[in-house]
């Protein structure tokens, strides 16, 4: 079974700092995808990174970057100089083979970001 | 850009009413899933489509729900007699690969 965990369940900073959400995964697969989705207060889920098992490169994004570690099962996402427009709700997620092929995310219970101007 | 598109962006039912939640995949995706996000909680996985048939479902996809492809473009779920329970936002996904999984914007479903 798969299963993500995102431990901080709200954060608040204020405007400019750094700010790393947290996600540990767990799944016996050896392929599998993570993901990382932002969900403004409008409820769509916006589409951020995704890596896959084999690919343990970190990313940088503009003020965004992605540490992958295999070893600790983590996948975390730090936003540097935080704006006032990055708060949100922020959901990892993880795809793996379920068995009936399907490929279903499971995500974490999301972590709720505040940037306070 | 091809897109996830989902009718409508919000509905308001009375408890025990039948509602459709529409969907129109990317139009070259094989892979067809519906998920719910009660208010405030997660998004939880219901049910994934493939080749006509489900593929995998979840315990919350039970009898009161079904879904179709009725015409080789559009994506439905139905609730057949709502609850309040049932108010949540209903995403809508689809992929060709397993790398993948693009969303719908949703459709928030209130049961009053």
């Amino acid at each position: 079974a798969q299963k993500v965990t995102q431990a901080q369940t709200e954060i608040s900073v204020v405007e400019k700092e750094d700010v790393t959400l947290d996600c540990v995964y767990e799944t016996r697969d050896t392929t599998y995808y993570l993901f990382w989705y932002k969900q403004p207060p409008s409820g769509e889920l916006v589409f951020l990174i995704r890596r896959n098992s084999f690919d343990e490169q970190n990313e940088i994004s503009g003020r965004y970057s992605w540490n992958f570690q295999k070893s600790t099962s983590s996948f975390n996402f730090t936003i540097t100089a935080s704006q006032v427009v990055d708060s949100a709700v922020y959901f990892c997620a993880l795809s793996a083979y379920s068995g009936a092929g399907s490929y279903q995310l499971t995500f974490g219970k999301g972590t709720k970001l505040s940037v306070i101007p | 850009e091809p897109e996830v598109t989902q009718t409508p962006s919000h509905q308001v039912t009375q408890m025990g009413q039948e509602v459709i939640l529409r969907c129109v995949p990317i139009s070259n995706h094989l892979y067809f899933y519906w998920y719910r996000q009660i208010l405030g909680q997660k998004v939880e996985f219901l049910v994934s489509f493939y080749n006509n048939e489900i593929s995998e479902k979840s315990e919350i996809f039970d009898d009161q729900f079904s879904v179709e492809r009725p015409d080789g473009s559009n994506f439905t779920l139905k609730i057949r007699s709502t609850k309040l329970e049932d108010s949540a936002m209903y995403f809508c996904a689809s992929r060709a690969n397993p790398s993948e999984a693009f969303f719908g914007q949703g459709t928030r479903l209130t049961v009053v």
